[in-house]
C-alpha cells in the first residue's frame, strides 16, 4: 500500500531555470494540497487541487509559480525562473477528501545555487 | 489571521518524563485541529487529531487537551522515550469547499534524553 510519492527527492537548479516537482497522491485519493517548508519553519499551504482542478491556489506565489493534476499522472509543481529565495522543501499530501486527514510524503529539496 | 502559535520551540524532557507542547489559534472557525511528527529528511506524519466538540482525545501515550473558550490545544506525550525525539507540528483547518488547507505552527523539536 504504498503512500504519497514524491519525486525527486533533491533538486538542484542554478537560478534562472525551472524546477519540476511530482507526486503522485495515495491510491483512491483524488485530492492533493501542496505545502513549502522554509528551513526552520512550520510548513505553508500552497494550493490545494483535484483532478483537474485548482480548488484554492490563495498560498502560491502570483508569479513563476503554477500547479496541475490532470485527469491521467502525477501532480505537478512548476516553479519558472527559479531565485535564491525558492530553496524549500516541497512537500505534497492527499487525502480521499472532505475532512479525511492528509496523508503526507517525504518531500523534494530544492536547492538554488 | 489565519495563524497558529505554537510553544516552546525547542524541548528537552528526560526518559520517562511528560512532554507538553502548546498551540494557540485566533480563527474561530477553525474545526479540526491535528498534530504532526516529522522526522529529519522525512514527511510529516499523523499522530493525533480533535474537533471541537471533545475537550480531550487520548490514543495510547498521546493526548490532546482542546480548550476551546481559550482557543488554546495542547499535545501530551507521557512516558516519553527517546524514539519520540522529533518535531512536532501543531495544525488547525477549516473545511472549506469540501477541502481541508492545514495551518501549521512553527514547530516545536522535542529531545528525550536517557
Amino acid at each position: 500500500n504504498a503512500g504519497v510519492m514524491q519525486n525527486p527527492r533533491h533538486l538542484v537548479r542554478r537560478r534562472g531555470q525551472e524546477a519540476r516537482l511530482r507526486c503522485s497522491p495515495m491510491k483512491g485519493h483524488s485530492h492533493v494540497y501542496w505545502y513549502r517548508q522554509l528551513p526552520e519553519e512550520g510548513l505553508k499551504f500552497m494550493v490545494y487541487l483535484q483532478k483537474e482542478n485548482i480548488i484554492d491556489e490563495s498560498g502560491m506565489p502570483k508569479e513563476r509559480f503554477s500547479a496541475e493534476f490532470p485527469k491521467e499522472g502525477p501532480s505537478i509543481l512548476r516553479i519558472q525562473q527559479v531565485v535564491r529565495g525558492d530553496s524549500a522543501a516541497y512537500f505534497c499530501a492527499s487525502s480521499p477528501g472532505g475532512s479525511q486527514p492528509q496523508h503526507f510524503g517525504d518531500g523534494t529539496r530544492l536547492s538554488i545555487l | 489571521q489565519q495563524q497558529v502559535k505554537q510553544s516552546p520551540q525547542s524541548l528537552i524532557v528526560q526518559k520517562g518524563g511528560i512532554s507538553i507542547i502548546n498551540c494557540a489559534y485566533e480563527n474561530t472557525a477553525f474545526d479540526y485541529f491535528p498534530w504532526y511528527q516529522q522526522f529529519p529528511g522525512k514527511g510529516p506524519a499523523l499522530l493525533i487529531a480533535i474537533r471541537p466538540d471533545v475537550s480531550e482525545k487520548k490514543e495510547g501515550r498521546f493526548t490532546i487537551s482542546f480548550n476551546k473558550s481559550a482557543k488554546q490545544f495542547s499535545l501530551h506525550i507521557m512516558d516519553s522515550q527517546p524514539g519520540d525525539s522529533a518535531t512536532y507540528f501543531c495544525a488547525a483547518s477549516q473545511l472549506t469547499g469540501g477541502g481541508n488547507k492545514l495551518t501549521f505552527g512553527t514547530g516545536t523539536q522535542l529531545k528525550v534524553e536517557l
